[in-house]
């Protein structure tokens, strides 16, 4: 069974720009997490989605989005870019939400805002 | 959900027991106990969870005190591959309280196993 995966594994942008990371989740696994990781402040989590809807939120700016598809695929938006947004963008998919004993995470896509 | 605290850093010899402490003073009654570990370049990785007693998988095994104010992960047999960011997380099953899959990472354990 494929892992969970997430594309672009690098990403180089600008201030102001905006970016779109993917995210597709193991086969069966409808729920999708996704995190912030940055060497300062470790692991932070950003969303979940389930059923195409948002369940939880962390403590990020209204500049940070996401959403999920039908096929359990998901994204995240980053609207105007900040250099403190460089970091690594985790995803997680599990069969359900809270299920996170069996949370399976992917490489993750480096993202470096110049 | 309860603030753990760990060392920074630990080195182990290969073959040797890796012992990783977790302090988690403030836990609550119904708090579970969560490792996972991060290899460089790699996502998070699930190895245990506990809720009181004494746990072990093929992974590792978890130890908890008696007042759960601290646990140790321990991997029997630290191979160079355990080389890694080991993460202990304190948090309600999720599944029962039916919250989400909210997880709270601090900075870890840097493990360096060497030959």
């Amino acid at each position: 069974k494929a892992g969970v995966t997430q594309t672009p594994r690098y990403l180089i942008k600008t201030r102001g720009q905006q970016v779109t990371l993917s995210c597709s989740p193991i086969s069966g696994h409808r729920s999708v997490s996704w995190y912030q990781q940055t060497p300062g402040q470790g692991l932070q989590f950003l969303f979940e989605y389930f059923s195409e809807t948002q369940r939880n939120k962390g403590n990020f700016p209204g500049r940070f989005s996401g959403r999920q598809f039908s096929n359990s695929r998901s994204e995240m938006n980053v609207s105007t870019l900040e250099l403190g947004d460089s970091a690594l963008y985790l995803c997680a998919s599990s069969h359900r939400p809270g299920g996170w004993d069996t949370q399976y995470f992917g490489p993750g896509t480096r993202l470096t805002v110049l | 959900d309860a603030k753990t605290t760990q060392p920074p850093s630990m080195d182990c010899a290969e073959g040797r027991a890796a012992n990783l402490p977790c302090n988690h003073s403030t836990i609550s009654g119904n708090e579970y106990v969560y490792w996972y570990r991060q290899i460089h370049s790699q996502g998070p990785q699930y190895i245990i969870h506990g809720l009181k007693n004494n746990e072990t998988n093929e992974m590792a095994s978890l130890i908890i005190t008696e007042d759960r104010k601290s646990s140790t992960l321990i991997l029997p047999h630290a191979t160079l591959r355990d080389t890694a960011v080991y993460y202990c997380i304190v948090r309600v099953d999720v599944v029962l309280t039916g919250g989400g899959n909210k997880l709270t990472f601090g900075t870890g354990t840097q493990l360096k196993v060497e030959l």
